[in-house]
Order: C-alpha cells, then structure tokens, then sequence
C-alpha cells in the first residue's frame, strides 16, 4: 500500500525554472527519501533527511520537511532538461518494518 | 564500486509458466529488497533479505517467493505467471537498510 502521495502527478515547466514537488505520508516515519526514475529504468537515490531533521540541500536540490503535517518538498532550482524524469518520495516508518514505502511520483518535464 | 546488476533487462513469457530472476547487490551490502512497478499500482513492495533471511513480505501471492544465497545474491520467483504480473521488478540493496541502491530493473512481460 502506498504511504506517501506526491503532489503534482505531473508538472511542466521551462528550462531554468524552480521546480516544486510535494509529498504526504500517512504514518510516523524514521527518515524520508526522494528518488529519480528516468524512463522506466531503475530508481536513483538523491536525497535522505532524517525525521529530526527540518531542511537539506545537495546541490541544486532543496528538501523541506514537515513532521506535525506530515509533508515534504522537494526544490529543484534553475532544472535543466536532463532533470526530466519522475521523481518519488518514499518512507522509512518507525516501528520495525524496515522497507521503504513509496508514493505514485510527480512526473516532471523540463522543456528546453 | 559496481552498481545493483538485475538480470535479465528484459523477459518475456506465457501464461501459466514460472520465471526466475536475479540480483546481485553492492558488495558487502546485506540487505536486498525487491518492488514490482506497474503503471497502476506504482512501486509495490514484494519483500527483503537480510542475510539469507526474509525479514519483510509484503501483500503478495504465494507464487511470489524469494531468497538470498549465502554471498548476498538473491534470486526472485514468480510460479504460474498472469498477464497481471507484466511489470518492471526492481531490485535494491543497501548497508544500513536506509539508503539503497537500485538496479535497472527486469521488464517482464506476460503475453
């Protein structure tokens, strides 16, 4: 079952624009991760922040958590076309159940 | 260091037959997770090993089944395919059961 949703489904935007994605999740999670996923093929890891923690930057990537509403963000600035891709959050709940739980992605064109 | 390798990238096969596939995660990973990726029901978690035991399943059939051999790899096996289980099944490893690592997956297809 899925825990989180990603808000928007889908998103269309210019080269050099912010991107903005956000993610809800249902349960008390230990960490929350996003994932890029180019065509079908396998997911890649970009960034992990930990349930103590409020924002992370790598990059060009900005990640914003909120644990009293059960969000996050993810910030894409100045994207670029190769950035095109679909882009999920996934938890890590507490409690023992140590697999990740993914939402349904945004996916994001970036036009040139 | 080599990355997640998933074989084969892409499979087809009938109804009714049975299909195995193959993981071999990061070296000195332990932990090896499997997910089936549909367009309707997204990323599905199917289950984890950690040490040549399963330590999660998810809300999969019996003929879902899985294990991990004693150098990590790990193998999955769907029996008496169904035109449900066409799907891209993705393989992940990781060290601390936090951070993972994704192989390219094995497009499976039941025709």
């Amino acid at each position: 079952s899925q825990q989180g949703e990603e808000d928007p489904q889908a998103l269309s935007i210019q080269e050099g624009e912010n991107a903005t994605m956000n993610c809800s999740y249902k349960t008390s999670i230990n960490n929350l991760q996003w994932y890029r996923q180019n065509s079908g093929r396998g997911l890649v890891h970009l960034i992990l922040i930990r349930s103590n923690e409020r924002e992370k930057h790598s990059g060009r990537l900005r990640v914003t958590l909120d644990t009293s509403k059960k969000s996050s963000s993810l910030l894409i600035t100045a994207s670029r076309a190769a950035d095109t891709a679909s882009y999920f959050c996934a938890t890590f709940p507490q409690g023992g159940s140590e697999k990740l739980v993914f939402g349904k992605g945004t996916k994001l064109t970036v036009n040139p | 260091k080599a990355g997640v390798t998933q074989t084969p990238r892409y499979l087809i096969k009938t109804r009714g037959q049975q299909v195995t596939l193959s993981c071999s995660p990061i070296s000195g990973h332990r932990s090896v997770s499997w997910y089936q990726q549909t367009p309707g029901q997204g990323l599905q978690f199917l289950f984890e090993y950690f040490s040549e035991t399963q330590r999660n399943k998810g809300n999969f059939p019996g003929r879902f089944s899985g294990r991990q051999f004693s150098n990590s790899r790990s193998e999955m096996n769907v029996s008496t395919l169904e035109l449900g289980d066409s799907a891209l099944y993705l393989c992940a490893s990781s060290l601390s059961g936090w951070g993972y690592t994704f192989g390219s997956g094995t497009r499976l297809t039941v025709v």
